[in-house]
């Protein structure tokens, strides 16, 4: 069966770098992009972007380029989103969930990433 | 960037009433559209994918429809299970976007 395994809550202070990984099983990992959500406290969902897992060619929505960088390891079916120069304001869940055509058809359990100082 | 409005932000209802969620993109999306449900605590679902298209194992009660900038989740015959919030997602652009989501609370 398809899962999505995300990497456990991180606590960092501001100013650090954080790494989250989402491993992939149960289907061909190159064959679907992967996308990142973020879910700030108590707010809504935010889409941050995808990356084609075929050709690791990334692509950021407006507000998630620079600090954000979204990268691969296809050799363990795993994808990753690095945030460097953390902010408290990125405070969140993040979330991996596979692209099946047009529509975000698994998702990972989220990983929390709390910035405090 | 393409702007979906999505309405009520919140609503209250009883077990067994029919609700209805509405979805307004900024331009034409055509059918490239979803519906998620998230509990607390839990990662959205997949409902409803190219504006219409029941995911698999997702329960009959709910429907989608509307094409073009006007969309609708209908949630028929509401079951205690049912209360969550609901997002929309239009993924026509290459950026894509979330509504701002509805709670659908117990009346």
């Amino acid at each position: 069966q398809v899962q999505l395994v995300q990497s456990g809550s991180e606590l960092k202070k501001p100013g650090a770098s954080v790494k989250v990984s989402c491993k992939a099983s149960g289907y061909t990992f190159t064959n679907y992009g992967i996308n990142w959500v973020r879910q700030a406290p108590g707010q809504g969902l935010e889409w941050m972007g995808w990356i084609n897992t075929n050709t690791g060619n990334p692509t950021y929505a407006q507000g998630f380029t620079g600090r954000f960088v979204f990268s691969l390891d296809t050799s363990v079916s795993t994808a990753y989103l690095q945030i460097s120069r953390i902010k408290t304001e990125d405070t969140a869940v993040y979330y991996c969930a596979r692209a099946g055509g047009t529509s975000l058809d698994y998702w990972g359990q989220g990983t929390l990433v709390t910035v405090s100082s | 960037d393409i702007q979906m409005t999505q309405s009520p932000s919140s609503l209250s209802a009883s077990v067994g009433d029919t609700v209805t969620i509405t979805c307004r993109a900024s331009q034409s999306i055509s059918r490239n559209f979803n519906w998620y449900q998230q509990k607390p605590g839990k990662a959205p679902t997949l409902l409803i994918y190219a504006a219409f298209s029941l995911q698999s194992g997702v329960s009959t009660r709910f429907s989608g429809s509307g094409s073009g900038t006007d969309f609708t989740l209908t949630i028929s015959n509401l079951q205690p299970e049912d209360f969550a919030t609901y997002y929309c997602l239009q993924t026509y652009s290459t950026l894509w976007t979330f509504g701002q989501g509805t709670k659908v609370e117990i009346k």
